[in-house]
């Protein structure tokens, strides 16, 4: 089944302890992204990847890194957690990135930092 | 800023009347999509239309887009109680490498 899976779905931590967030996605599709989802701000990008080794900056990427190293595994990492990344997560993919694409997501991760 | 904003922000409406759903956006658009959402879990396309064109229709999903005033409206016809959930327009700009995404539309369909 084509999908898009993101680990884990909860995830409560402290503030300061790293932790990555792992998506993967079997369509070998090109282009992958990650959202946070907020109240009254509805989705914001972080950090998209167009392909292997190119990444790049969204609209919130500060307190955030990723890595694509493989087509299919996008992970999220945060480096020093801050209660204001309590959030919910979503990475989504798509064929590529050339104008019409539909993103695919996975199911999200709930992350609180305490 | 925020590209796309949705109105209303809440509908609720009875099962089998129709939902509307407009969506409002600041900048010229490659195309619009709209997406699904079901209480917290990932978003699902529903339909893309695109700069192009004015109307676009899947099951009972109808889309209208105008580009001289920004917006587009989602039409769900003889909603049924299943339909509850969040509604999201995004756009596409021209040149971005990113879909914008609204706060989204939340209706509940009371059976």
């Amino acid at each position: 089944e084509a999908q898009v899976t993101q680990n884990p779905r909860y995830l409560i931590t402290v503030t300061g302890k790293k932790l990555t967030v792992t998506c993967s996605q079997n369509m070998n599709h090109e282009y992958m992204s990650w959202y946070r989802q907020d109240p009254g701000l509805g989705l914001r990008q972080i950090y998209y990847s167009m392909n292997v080794e190119v990444t790049d900056k969204g609209d919130v990427p500060e307190g955030y890194k990723v890595s694509r190293k493989e087509k299919r595994n996008f992970p999220l990492i945060l480096e020093s957690p801050s209660p204001n990344q309590t959030s919910l997560y979503f990475c989504a993919s798509s064929l590529s990135w050339t104008g019409s694409e539909k993103l695919f997501f996975g199911s999200g991760t709930q992350l609180s930092v305490l | 800023s925020q590209q796309g904003e949705e109105d209303p922000q809440a509908l609720s409406i009875q099962e089998g009347e129709n939902a509307t759903m407009n969506c409002s956006y600041k900048t010229s658009i490659n195309n619009l999509q709209w997406y699904r959402q079901n209480s917290g879990r990932g978003l699902v396309h529903l339909i893309l239309i695109r700069s192009n064109e004015r109307e676009k229709h899947s099951g009972r999903l109808r889309v209208t887009l105008d580009t001289s005033k920004k917006s587009s409206s989602l039409l769900i016809t003889a909603s049924r109680a299943a339909d509850t959930a969040s509604y999201f327009c995004a756009t596409r700009v021209n040149g971005a490498n990113n879909l914008f995404f609204g706060t989204g539309t939340r209706l509940t369909v009371i059976p």
